[in-house]
Parts: structure tokens; sequence; C-alpha cells
């Protein structure tokens, strides 16, 4: 089993450019979860869904914040335009529906200059 | 905030020597759960005790849960270097998997 598969690892932008995160869930999870770490906030959930559908998008910072999950093995986290804010540490992780442990995945460190 | 608190923030020990760390909540849980962070590494999870359950065992770790007091302890015992890591505590305030962690206590065991 592969884990939770995250891509790109590491990215620096500019500020005001578009940035895609992605995330390939664990195969048989449907529950996927975004979230963001940063020192001074902590770990936040974004979003999350089940079964392909957005759940509870509550932590999502703001209208520059958007995620989609199309299929049941990839979801993606984008951020238009990015800020320098917007600089964290963003993972994944996914779940077995009734199964309360997550998996997480090795995380994005994101840069905006 | 429904977020956790985590006491202490750092804790540094001796190869061998217990570790202790706390958690404390503001609602009722479903289920209270642990997880590991290495450095530059996604989290690990631990161990899960559910709000019926009042101490469970997994190795050398141990967690109690009192949900009169809203809190929760992870006791790592006969701690190894390899055990260096930030620990978080999750709830599960909702049974929808939806999660609130904690701010962490970053955890460093000396050789």
């Amino acid at each position: 089993d592969a884990g939770v598969i995250q891509s790109p690892r590491h990215e620096v932008t500019e500020m005001g450019q578009e940035v895609t995160l992605r995330c390939k869930p664990i195969s048989g999870h449907n529950s996927l979860f975004w979230y963001r770490q940063t020192m001074m906030r902590g770990l936040e959930l974004l979003i999350y869904f089940n079964n392909n559908v957005p759940i509870d998008d509550s932590g999502m910072p703001e209208d520059r914040f958007s995620a989609k999950m199309p299929n049941a093995s990839f979801s993606t986290l984008k951020i238009q335009p990015s800020e320098p804010r917007d600089s964290a540490v963003y993972f994944c992780a996914s779940s077995l529906s009734g199964v309360e442990t997550q998996y997480f995945g090795p995380g994005t460190r994101l840069l905006v200059l | 905030s429904q977020q956790g608190e985590e006491d202490p923030q750092a804790l540094s020990i001796q190869e061998g020597e217990n570790a202790t760390m706390n958690c404390s909540y503001k609602t009722s849980i479903n289920n209270l759960q642990w997880y590991r962070q290495n450095s530059g590494r996604g989290l690990v999870h631990l161990i899960l005790i559910r709000s019926n359950e009042r101490e469970k065992h997994s190795g050398r770790l141990r967690v109690t849960l009192d949900t009169s007091k809203k809190s929760s302890s992870l006791l790592i015992t006969a701690s190894r270097a390899a055990d260096t890591a930030s620990y978080f505590c999750a709830t599960d305030y909702n049974q929808g998997g939806k999660l609130i962690f904690g701010q962490g206590t970053e955890l460093s065991v000396k050789p």
C-alpha cells in the first residue's frame, strides 16, 4: 500500500500566481481531508469530502481557496491568487467511513513570495 | 474554539524516562485520538480511545480519558530517542469523521 500521495512536495511561487496541490487517497478510502499547518495556527481542517462530496468547507479561509474531488482517487486544492500568508504545509488525509483513524500524506510545503 | 489544548507545549527528558502529555477539550466527544508527527513528516495515528473507555494500552503507550474533566493523557514509558517528535491529540465531536487537533506537545528524548 503506497499510502496517501501528495504532489508536489515543495512549491515556491510568487504572490498572485495560481497554486494547485494534488492528493491521491489510499485505495478504498472514501473520506478525504485537507489540512493546513502553520506555527501560528497549528493544524487546521480546511475541507473534507465523503464519497467525493464536500461535507464541510467551513475551514476554507476565503474564496481564493477551492477544492475538488472529481473521483474517488484524486483531489485538488487550488489557491488563486496566492498570497504570502498562504505559506504553510498542506496535508491531505484519508480514512474509511466508519473507521475514525486518518492516514496522512507527507504534505506539500508551500512558500509564497 | 473547539480546539483541544495540550500541556506541556514542550517536554525534554532522558532516554528511559517516562513522558506524560495532557490534552483538554471543551465539549462532549465521540472519541479522542493521539497522533505523532516527526519533523517534516505527516501525522501518524497512535491510538484511539472512545468516550465510554477510561484507559487503553498499546505497547509502551498508555492513554487515559476522563470525560468528567474533559481531559486525556498520553504516557510513553521507557522513552527512546526515536520517540522524539510532536504529539497531537485530536477530538471527534460529531461522528462525521471531522477531527479537531490540539496545538501539540514537542517531545525531545535525549540519549
